[in-house]
């Protein structure tokens, strides 16, 4: 089945505590996004990558990090989380860019207390 | 920054009436403006998109219209249907050539049975 795959799906975390949200997608999909989405804000895209070893910022990009070593594979990374990073956050996925249908994966929620 | 505003923000209509959400856009070198909806604690799905070189592009009952001189666009919902009901939101690309996404803060449509 094609599909985006997120993990975790519920975290809870502290200030200052480094982690890392997975997606996976088993499209061979070549660009890879992710977006942030708060009350009120709608969704915000934070990073997205085009190909293997080729990623840029969106909107909201500070205090993220991605990277892409794989083709499948696109880690959003949160070195030292802090409150006003609490937020559903979504993976998303299409074949060639943002101009084909995104995919997106089932959400991740994150509080940070 | 570059910003989508989209209004109404909630929109409640009868089962079968139509239902129209706007969109205004800032960065005139957009040029593709996708639709999600959204149900509720679900991931957004893709229900239609166009791109710059089309004024009018319809689906069944979803329609949306783009007018680039006026920088707005438009999604109509003919005949709805209580599982019209979600929240939808408007995007546009944004930094010419990037692949860079903007999206609006979202719709709530609900249809009265």
């Amino acid at each position: 089945e094609a599909q985006v795959t997120q993990n975790p799906r519920y975290l809870i975390t502290v200030t200052g505590k480094k982690l890392t949200v997975t997606c996976s997608q088993n499209m061979n999909h070549e660009y890879m996004s992710w977006y942030r989405q708060d009350p009120g804000l709608g969704l915000r895209q934070i990073y997205y990558s085009m190909n293997v070893e080729v990623t840029d910022k969106g909107d909201v990009p500070e205090g993220y990090k991605v990277s892409r070593k794989e083709k499948r594979n696109f880690p959003l990374i949160l070195e030292s989380p802090s409150p006003n990073q609490t937020s559903l956050y979504f993976c998303a996925s299409s074949s060639t860019g943002l101009r084909q249908t995104q995919y997106f994966g089932p959400g991740t929620r994150l509080l940070v207390l | 920054g570059e910003n989508v505003e989209q209004h109404p923000s909630t929109l409640s209509v009868q089962e079968g009436d139509s239902a129209v959400i706007k969109c205004t856009y800032s960065d005139s070198a957009s040029n593709y403006f996708p639709w999600y909806k959204q149900e509720l604690g679900k991931r957004p799905q893709l229900i239609i998109d166009i791109r710059s070189n089309v004024g009018e592009k319809k689906d069944q009952r979803i329609a949306v219209t783009l007018n680039k001189t006026a920088k707005h666009f438009s999604l109509h919902i003919t005949e709805t249907q209580p599982e019209d009901s979600a929240v939808y939101f408007c995007a546009a690309s944004y930094g010419g050539a990037t692949n860079k996404l903007i999206f609006g803060t979202g719709t709530l449509l609900a249809v009265q049975p």
